[in-house]
């Protein structure tokens, strides 16, 4: 069991909603990547949070947006949900230094847009 | 583009059966490459991973992968399947040839084990 915890972990929203998932990483770990995982899909990633600043974008919309706190948790937001938004949110936590350097998985959030 | 592609969507073995997961990817330099299990509902678990060491990496659970970079692949292999083996199994490369934590991952492969 990793030390990245996600909240919460199901969620059901409205077409048009705002909805906020939450991230915890696992200590020592600066550095936050969120990924969406359709059904039947591998995940896809969305953005990467080195340092509190975003350090790399996937190919989303600017309705996903996300933020890093001084102590590395994380925050993905999703303006504007559409149905297709619906979706298993990742998170993982990394650091880039150091001898362990993969990135260790959240349990994820499921996200239901209806 | 870097890209990763899993052949067999799914795989369907009897228990204690060899189990070959397929895994080929795409990228101008020697990424660094991993197999990941997702059991239902949860998150992905590291199995093991591929960062130029050796080409033969072996992982949790009795699982390993030979790098062949002749052949752009990465194949997962267990000698002898369990019935806890079934699950879903990703490849996935690092976006360039460093383990930034960026990920490129397949479309997986679900594996399912037969008594």
């Amino acid at each position: 069991e990793t030390g990245v915890t996600q909240s919460p972990t199901h969620l059901i929203k409205t077409r048009g909603q705002q909805v906020t998932l939450r991230c915890s990483s696992q200590s020592g770990h600066n550095t936050v990547s969120w990924y969406q995982q359709a059904l039947g899909q591998g995940p896809q990633f969305i953005f990467q949070y080195y340092r509190e600043e975003e350090n790399g974008r996937g190919n989303f919309p600017p309705r996903f947006s996300g933020l890093q706190f001084p102590n590395y948790s994380s925050e993905l937001n999703v303006n504007a949900l559409e149905l297709d938004d619906s979706a298993l949110y990742l998170c993982a936590s990394s650091s880039p230094t150091g001898e362990r350097t993969e990135a260790f998985f959240g349990q994820g959030t499921r996200l239901t847009v209806v | 583009a870097q890209s990763v592609t899993q052949l067999g969507s799914h795989v369907s073995v009897s228990e204690g059966a060899l189990v070959l997961l397929r895994c080929n990817y795409s990228s101008s330099v020697p990424p660094y490459l991993f197999w990941y299990v997702q059991y239902p509902n949860q998150g992905l678990q590291l199995l093991l991973k591929y960062t130029s060491a050796a080409t033969l990496v072996k992982g949790i659970n009795g699982f390993e992968a030979e790098f062949k970079k002749s052949e752009t692949s990465f194949h997962l292999t267990k000698p002898s399947a369990h019935m806890s083996d079934a699950a879903e199994y990703f490849c996935a490369s690092s976006k360039g040839s460093s383990n930034t934590g960026k990920l490129i991952f397949g479309q997986g492969t679900t594996l399912q084990v037969k008594p």
